[in-house]
């Protein structure tokens, strides 16, 4: 089983200021498989971003997400008030889904 | 915009079985969709439970997989899980969702707690 490790658990920011979200495969992962997600308290996650870096319909254009080697990262260029939530990075693979622990995004 | 509505009893004895359905609306279970079960214990991660397709195949947690059923009723536009021996673990908030392809999950319910208690 391929396991997603997020760093960091927390990240306290401004607004305005830029967001670096990573998330680790134990193993290598198809770009394709990989997508991130925000939830916001008692909301269902939304998701983001998939195939690694393609936008879901409707996201902003400051939520951007790229790959290097087995290291996913998501970034948001200029953080909105309404930005501040947790993160999920989630892989597909072996016909099944597999989720990281969470980033959250705090307000500075 | 598809539309996925969980429903089920929100409390469940140990050692019971935990039933949930999912309406669909605005969208049809005969698609080739995936219908999925997500799970979220209280302050924690998300737990990804199964799938299955129109075709009936289905693909399941190996964490879970002695446990779970997922179906379909097509009949009624709705898909079903199904979690016996429940213990307190199990207590956790159940999302319905679906994956439209791309490998990911892009519709999702609003979520139903399911408490196991006696």
């Amino acid at each position: 089983e391929i396991v997603l490790t997020q760093s960091p658990g927390t990240l306290s920011l401004s607004p305005g200021e830029r967001a670096t979200l990573s998330c680790r495969a134990s193993q290598s992962v198809s770009s394709n498989y990989l997508a991130w997600y925000q939830q916001k308290p008692g909301q269902a996650p939304r998701l983001l971003i998939y195939g690694a870096s393609t936008r879901a319909t409707g996201i902003p254009d400051r939520f951007s997400g790229s790959v290097s080697g087995t290291d996913f990262t998501l970034t948001i260029s200029r953080l909105e008030p309404e930005d501040f939530a947790v993160y999920y990075c989630q892989q597909y693979g072996s016909s099944m889904y597999t989720f990281g622990q969470g980033t959250k995004l705090e307000i500075k | 915009q598809m539309q996925l509505q969980e429903s089920g009893p929100g409390l469940v004895k140990p050692s019971g079985t935990l039933s949930l359905t999912c309406s669909v609306s605005y969208d049809s279970i005969s698609n080739t969709h995936w219908w999925t079960w997500v799970r979220q214990p209280p302050g924690k991660g998300l737990e990804w439970i199964g799938e299955i397709q129109y075709s009936g195949t289905t693909n399941y947690n190996p964490s879970l997989k002695s446990r779970v059923t997922i179906s379909l009723d097509k009949s009624k536009n709705q898909f079903s899980l199904s979690l016996t021996s429940v213990t307190a673990a199990d207590t956790a908030v159940y999302y319905c969702a679906c994956s439209t392809g791309w490998w990911r999950i892009d519709h999702w319910g609003q979520g139903t707690l399911v408490t196991a208690s006696s």
